[in-house]
């Protein structure tokens, strides 16, 4: 998986709590992205980073933040959880913005009960 | 923004037989289209991108077509095996500073011994 980590891999949780996912790379890219997905909904964008600090909000980013102090380091928190952020949350990477592999880490199934 | 489309949503074919993946795109500044195969348990991993200087892409027993004018390109898997069976999404960007990957809602794709 190109030298890229999540945790943790699995998660349940009760609605109203916080949660937060950890992405780990290796690769040194600068790009750093984080997908949910979803049945009949492909892999969506929630948000994304090019550099540290500097992060960017993707199609579906209410509800979530982000947050990256290191180039290897990408944060995604769910504030308050609800039962529609229950899904299959993935990171990726990338040299360049659009114009490139992405490379994807293994995911995280996340349950909101 | 860019919009995606790929059929069909599942497919099933006989071993040996060929698989055909449609995509249709909305941006016509749109210019870099990825394919991506999801294994079972794993994340995404390209298996071959096309530019739109170029109307067909070979690798060995896959081929990605694009027809600009229609805005749709396909994916073409010859003599399948049992390790096609995937999950296959197909993605599009426009090279810009602001243009990231809109991935299609994937197509299941299953393999008949």
């Amino acid at each position: 998986d190109a030298g890229i980590t999540q945790s943790p891999r699995h998660k349940v949780t009760e609605t109203g709590t916080p949660v937060t996912l950890r992405c780990h790379q290796t690769e040194n890219h600068r790009y750093m992205y984080w997908y949910r997905q979803d049945p009949g909904h492909g892999l969506r964008l929630i948000h994304y980073s090019y550099g540290v600090k500097d992060t960017d909000k993707g199609e579906v980013s209410d509800g979530y933040s982000v947050s990256r102090s290191k180039t290897e380091d990408f944060l995604l928190t769910l504030e308050s959880a609800t039962s529609s952020q229950t899904s299959v949350y993935f990171c990726a990477i990338s040299e360049s913005l659009g114009q490139e592999t992405q490379y994807f880490g293994p995911g995280t199934r996340l349950l909101v009960l | 923004g860019e919009n995606v489309e790929q059929h069909p949503s599942t497919l099933s074919v006989q071993e040996g037989d060929s698989a055909v993946i449609k995509c249709t795109y909305s941006d016509s500044a749109s210019n870099y289209f990825p394919w991506y195969k999801q294994e079972l348990g794993k994340g995404p991993q390209l298996i071959i991108d096309i530019r739109s200087n170029v109307g067909e892409k070979k690798d060995q027993r896959i081929a990605v077509t694009l027809n600009k004018t229609a805005k749709h390109f396909s994916l073409h898997i010859t003599e399948t095996q049992p390790e096609d069976s995937a999950v296959y999404f197909c993605a599009a960007s426009a090279y810009s500073s602001a243009s990231k990957i809109i991935f299609g809602s994937g197509t299941r794709l299953s393999i008949r011994p």
